[in-house]
C-alpha cells in the first residue's frame, strides 16, 4: 500500500492567483498522478509525473496552466496557475502500484472566486 | 471520449434493493478496478478483476468481468446506507496510468 498526504486540503483563491499543492508518498514510487475531480463526477487524468523528467499531460492539459515538479521519487507538486472560477475543483495526487491498484491522497478542494 | 462509460450516472434506491452497475469500454483490458469514494476522500479500491469471466464476491457485493475483458458489473445485494457513495471503475490499458469510468452515484435510502 501507500500513504499519500496531500495539502493544503482545502483553499480559497483570488482569479488570477495561482496555488501551489503538495503530494509526498511515504515510500518511493516511479510515477505519480494528478487528476482533477469536479463534485460528484470522476476524476480526469491531468498528467504523470515522472522523476528526472517533463511530466506528460494527458490531452486539454497544458504545462503552462499545471505546471509540475517532481524534485524526488516521494514528491511532487501542481500548480494551478492563473486561475479562474472553472478551476473550482477537487485535485488529487496518486501513485500506482503496478497496474493493479491506484492509492490516493484525500484530495485539494479549490475554490477560486 | 471517455475511456470507460458507466451506467447508471445516478441511482436512489430504497434499503434492501439489489442493484447493478455497467461499466463499459470499447478498449481491451489487462485488468478493471472498481473503487468506492464517499465525501472528501479519495477512491478507495474495492476489488481488482483480471481474468475473462472472472466473478469476485466481497460479502453483498459481486464483480464480474466480461469475457472478452472490455467491461464489467458490479452488483450490490441487499443495499444498506453505508453503500452510498461515488463507485467508479477503473482501468490501466498501457503502463500504470489510470483512466476512470464516468462514475455511478449510489444513494441508498434507510
Amino acid at each position: 500500500s501507500a500513504v499519500i498526504s496531500q495539502k493544503p486540503s482545502r483553499d480559497i483563491c483570488q482569479r488570477g492567483t495561482s496555488l501551489t499543492i503538495q503530494c509526498q508518498v511515504d515510500s518511493q514510487v516511479t510515477m505519480m498522478f494528478w487528476y482533477r475531480q469536479q463534485p460528484g463526477q470522476s476524476l480526469t487524468l491531468i498528467a504523470t509525473a515522472n522523476q528526472g523528467s517533463e511530466a506528460t499531460y494527458e490531452s486539454g492539459f497544458v504545462i503552462d496552466k499545471f505546471p509540475i515538479s517532481r524534485p524526488n521519487l516521494t514528491f511532487s507538486t501542481l500548480t494551478v496557475s492563473n486561475m479562474s472560477p472553472e478551476d473550482s475543483s477537487i485535485y488529487l495526487c496518486s501513485v500506482s502500484k503496478g497496474n493493479t491498484e491506484a492509492f490516493f491522497g484525500q484530495g485539494t478542494r479549490l475554490t477560486v472566486v | 471520449t471517455q475511456l470507460l462509460e458507466q451506467s447508471p450516472q445516478f441511482l436512489s434506491i430504497q434499503e434492501g434493493e439489489n442493484l447493478t452497475v455497467y461499466c463499459n469500454s470499447s478498449s481491451v483490458f489487462s485488468s478493471l478496478q472498481w473503487y468506492r469514494q464517499e465525501p472528501g476522500e479519495g477512491p478507495v479500491l474495492l476489488v481488482t478483476v483480471v481474468t475473462g469471466g472472472e466473478v469476485k464476491k466481497l460479502k453483498r457485493l459481486t464483480f464480474q468481468f466480461g469475457d472478452a475483458r472490455k467491461d464489467s458489473s458490479l452488483h450490490i445485494t441487499a443495499a444498506q446506507p453505508g453503500d452510498t457513495g461515488l463507485y467508479l471503475c477503473a482501468g490501466a490499458p498501457a503502463g500504470n496510468q489510470f483512466y476512470f469510468g464516468t462514475g455511478t452515484s449510489l444513494t441508498v435510502i434507510p
